[in-house]
């Protein structure tokens, strides 16, 4: 099992750009999250899905950021057009059921800088 | 609302030396408890957690945390730390009530720093 995937590791952008960040969650699990995570406000959950539908949206800080589940094994957090204060690290996690006797996995993140 | 407190930004160890890192929560409903570590350029690692029956849990690489109801606290230790323990250590909660993950509130964490 490779764990959960996340592409870019490294995303440096100028402000107004496009940035997209891919995931891909462990096969089998049906919950997958969206996290950000800054000095100032540590660890944000920002969106999160179900078997592909999203279920909870109310961390995504404005309508400049959108997040996809086309398919069971990829999702994408997109932020449209970007802006300095998004510079975070942005992981995404996925677990196997609403169960806590499987943990949470997170992948290795992707870390952002918009100039 | 729930929330979380990790009382120390930062513990600096030395190594073999005994550590504890405090957290304590703030909820109106049963919890469930959680300790996460974070490995430099890495996601978060489960490490323990307390869901119920036995207050005193053990996790892996010899971790262990007690969960303290009156005192809602569910600190983390480790009788003697290494090296390789110097990572970000986060405590995270949920309530018994919620619909799940989405529901896990995570603490500001606490930089472990083990020096030879």
């Amino acid at each position: 099992d490779a764990g959960v995937i996340q592409s870019p590791r490294h995303e440096v952008t100028e402000m107004g750009q496009e940035v997209t960040l891919r995931c891909k969650p462990i096969s089998g699990h049906d919950y997958l999250f969206w996290y950000r995570q800054t000095m100032m406000r540590g660890l944000e959950l920002l969106i999160y899905f179900n078997n592909n539908v999203p279920i909870d949206d109310s961390g995504m800080p404005e309508d400049r950021f959108s997040a996809k589940m086309p398919n069971a094994s990829f999702s994408t957090l997109k932020i449209q057009p970007s802006e300095p204060r998004d510079s975070a690290v942005y992981f995404c996690a996925s677990g196997e059921m609403s169960s806590y006797n499987s943990p949470l996995h997170f992948g290795n993140g992707t870390r952002l800088t918009v100039t | 609302a729930q929330s979380v407190t990790q009382l120390d930004s930062q513990v600096p160890v030395f190594e073999e030396a005994p550590v504890e890192l405090r957290c304590n929560y703030s909820s109106s409903v049963s919890v469930y408890l959680f300790w996460y570590v974070q490995y430099p350029n890495q996601g978060l690692q489960l490490l323990l957690k307390y869901l119920s029956g036995s207050t005193l849990v053990k996790g892996i690489n010899g971790f262990e945390a007690e969960f303290n109801k009156s005192q809602t606290s569910f600190h983390l230790r480790k009788p003697s730390v290494h090296i390789s323990d110097t990572a970000e250590y986060f405590c995270a909660v949920s309530d018994l009530g919620g619909g799940g993950y989405n529901k896990l509130i995570f603490g500001a964490g606490t930089r472990l720093a083990v020096h030879p």
